[in-house]
């Protein structure tokens, strides 16, 4: 069955960078797209970017400046990177098969702090 | 970018009440909307996409319509397990979610 689950740390500092990591399985990435997807505690969901089955990428223009989305398809797995992180940019965060979002793993919290 | 305004931001119904939660795209989705449920501590849910299809799983109580810019959701007969955040995703185009609806008992 679909899977997808989020890893990475839970604590970052301001202004490093943010790397996560989304497994797979069941699907193939290159027959499936894979967004990222956050939500602030409280707050609602925001869609971050997404990588496309092609290999291609795009990205909320809020985020573009800081964020990259990329892939290992070989090991099922997506990856997220965002610099310059400021305390807003805590949030859980998902990631999600699909470009109507089907399936979801459990997120990750992530809480940027000193 | 698309915007989906969504309303209202929260809703109290009774058991057994209909409820509806409407999103409107700031442009025509040609029906590329999806409806999700979102309990606590947990990840979304997707009930309905492209307007009205029921994923597998999704309960009969819940139904999506609309077009052009205007689409809705509804809950017939609410059952205490449908407490929960609502949020409807356009995508059409570079995806966007509308705010929310926090669905509570009266």
């Amino acid at each position: 069955q679909v899977q997808l689950k989020e890893s990475g740390p839970g604590l970052v500092q301001p202004s490093q960078t943010l790397s996560l990591t989304c497994t797979v399985s069941g699907f193939s990435l290159t027959s499936n797209s894979v967004s990222w997807v956050r939500q602030p505690p409280g707050k609602g969901l925001e869609w971050m970017g997404a990588i496309w089955s092609g290999g291609s990428t795009d990205y909320n223009s809020a985020l573009k400046s800081r964020l990259s989305i990329s892939r290992d398809t070989s090991k099922s797995q997506v990856f997220l990177k965002m610099n310059s992180l400021q305390t807003e940019d805590t949030a859980i965060y998902f990631c999600t098969s699909n470009w109507f979002f089907d399936y979801w793993g459990q997120g990750v919290m992530v809480t940027v702090s000193s | 970018d698309i915007q989906m305004t969504q309303s209202p931001p929260s809703l109290s119904a009774s058991l057994g009440d209909k409820v509806t939660i409407t999103c409107q795209a700031s442009q025509n989705i040609n029906k590329y909307i999806a409806w999700y449920q979102q309990k606590p501590g947990k990840a979304p849910r997707l009930l309905i996409r492209y307007t009205s299809t029921l994923e597998s799983g999704t309960p009969s109580r819940f139904s999506g319509s609309g077009s052009g810019r205007d689409y809705s959701f509804s809950i017939s007969n609410v059952e205490s397990e449908d407490i929960a955040s609502y949020y409807c995703l356009q995508y059409v185009n570079l995806p966007t979610f509308g705010g929310g609806t926090k669905l509570e008992l009266k």
